[in-house]
């Protein structure tokens, strides 16, 4: 199959405070990765369009300084939120396009709470 | 723009019960259609697909028809089993997902009681 990790699962920061997410595609190689947001009980709004080796597209709305996105590699994004506050706290995921069947993964997601 | 609405959770059911979840989509040209399942800590998995009108996806019992004329993906699965129990995203891609962006609902948590 095709998996997609993340890393952290959870995290709690201090507002003002800078926070990494990784997401890895494990078994495959992927050009486009894709970073969601999630809050409870609604659903998945795109965030940004990771391509490998270029920027990123980001979605109207989305402030590109604050999240920082990195894809350096085929398997490997990044997502920086910076300077958090606690109204970044939200659960974060990304998706990975690839694999057998191609298609887009999920990987299982990010708690982030900024305290 | 393109969007999706599903019916608002929860729905709660008994084991061997029949379940419908209604979806229902706007969008411009010929989008494909999906149906994603979130189980409790979990990432988002493919549960079935249709890429063009009246095409029918199935998995694991669950089908899906894509109904151009009244712009629905309902999901619907003759039994379901306490297992079922999750989350729902209905979702569009205004491509082949190959190559374009999804849009989700808002999600369905299904919650099936033995």
């Amino acid at each position: 199959g095709a998996v997609v990790s993340q890393h952290p699962s959870r995290v709690i920061c201090k507002s003002g405070t800078s926070v990494k997410i990784e997401c890895r595609s494990l078994d495959f190689q992927a050009t486009t990765m894709f970073w969601y947001r999630q809050f409870p009980k609604q659903s998945l709004m795109l965030m940004a369009t990771s391509n490998e080796g270029s920027k990123a597209t980001y979605e109207q709305g989305v402030e590109k300084d604050k999240f920082l996105i990195n894809h350096a590699s085929l398997t490997l994004s990044t997502l920086t939120v910076t300077s958090a506050h606690p109204e970044d706290s939200s659960f974060y995921i990304c998706s990975a396009r690839g694999g057998f069947p191609y298609e887009q993964y999920f990987g299982p997601g990010t708690r982030l709470t900024v305290t | 723009g393109n969007s999706v609405t599903q019916m608002e959770g929860p729905v709660t059911l008994s084991e061997e019960a029949f379940l419908t979840i209604n979806c229902t989509y706007t969008a411009t040209g010929y989008p494909s259609l999906f149906w994603y399942v979130q189980y409790p800590g979990e990432g988002l998995q493919l549960l079935l697909k249709a890429t063009k009108a009246d095409d029918k996806g199935s998995n694991k019992g669950f089908e899906a028809t894509y109904r151009k004329e009244t712009t629905s993906f309902h999901l619907e699965k003759g039994s379901v089993q306490v297992s079922d129990s999750a989350v729902y995203f209905c979702a569009l891609s205004d491509r082949d997902n190959q190559g374009g962006k999804l849009i989700f609902g808002q999600g369905t948590e299904l919650s099936v009681k033995p």
